[in-house]
């Protein structure tokens, strides 16, 4: 069975503050997707990034951040110099691919205050 | 910039009465999902389409719950009748394609509906 945890349910940070979001997961398969989203409180889950599991490389995207470990099973985020827009809940999820369903599993969430 | 339409954001209503949620994904997406959210907690999958074809709906509380994608393009999800404990958001996603060697691609969500039972 496929298990997403993010044990931090809030993070409370100072603008320009740097700021790691934790995401363990769990999976038997050897081919497998993880992706990070944003829920503003509007609602809309709006994504950021996706990784397969052959690709353990590093990513940088302006003030963002992924680290991959497949030792550790965990798909970190980190956002730099932390902005007031950048509050909101961030969700990890994993897919798997079977019998032509790959639905998202998600962890339950991180939310993320920054204050000016 | 694509994006996936759903409507109405916003629903109340009582206890016993029907409701439907309309999505339409991005066009070309060949997969679309409808996902339940309840208040602090990750988004769960209900149902998965490819094309016009139910491919998962294991999640799915299939004595009140129905949705269908007649045309294999946009798709409706109802609930009848509404049971207080269904309040949630109701996100529909969708991907451009599965294909079973190629791996899947990225989940794109509309703007969701809320649903409150009263």
């Amino acid at each position: 069975a496929q298990k997403v945890t993010q044990a931090q349910t809030e993070i409370s940070v100072v603008e320009k503050e740097d700021v790691t979001l934790d995401c363990v997961y769990e999976t038997r398969d050897t081919t497998y997707y993880l992706f990070w989203y944003k829920q503003p409180p509007s609602g809309e889950l709006v994504f950021l990034i996706r990784r397969n599991s052959f690709d353990e490389q590093n990513e940088i995207s302006g003030r963002y951040s992924w680290n991959f470990q497949k030792s550790t099973s965990s798909f970190n985020f980190t956002i730099t110099a932390s902005q007031v827009v950048d509050s909101a809940v961030y969700f990890c999820a994993l897919s798997v691919l079977s019998y032509n369903t790959d639905k998202l599993i998600f962890g339950t969430g991180t939310r993320l205050q920054v204050f000016p | 910039e694509a994006e996936v339409a759903q409507s109405p954001r916003y629903k109340i209503t009582e206890k016993s009465q029907a409701v439907a949620f309309w999505c339409d994904p991005i066009s070309g997406h060949a997969t679309l999902y409808w996902y339940r959210q309840i208040l602090g907690q990750g988004p769960e999958l209900l149902v998965q389409f490819q094309d016009e074809s139910v491919v998962d709906d294991s999640q799915l509380p299939k004595d009140r719950f129905s949705a269908e994608r007649l045309k294999g393009v946009d798709s409706t999800l109802k609930i009848q009748p509404a049971e207080l404990g269904d309040s949630a958001m109701y996100l529909c996603a969708s991907s451009l394609y599965i294909r079973e060697g190629e791996g899947t691609d990225t989940q794109y969500f509309g703007p969701g509906t809320r649903l409150t039972v009263l």
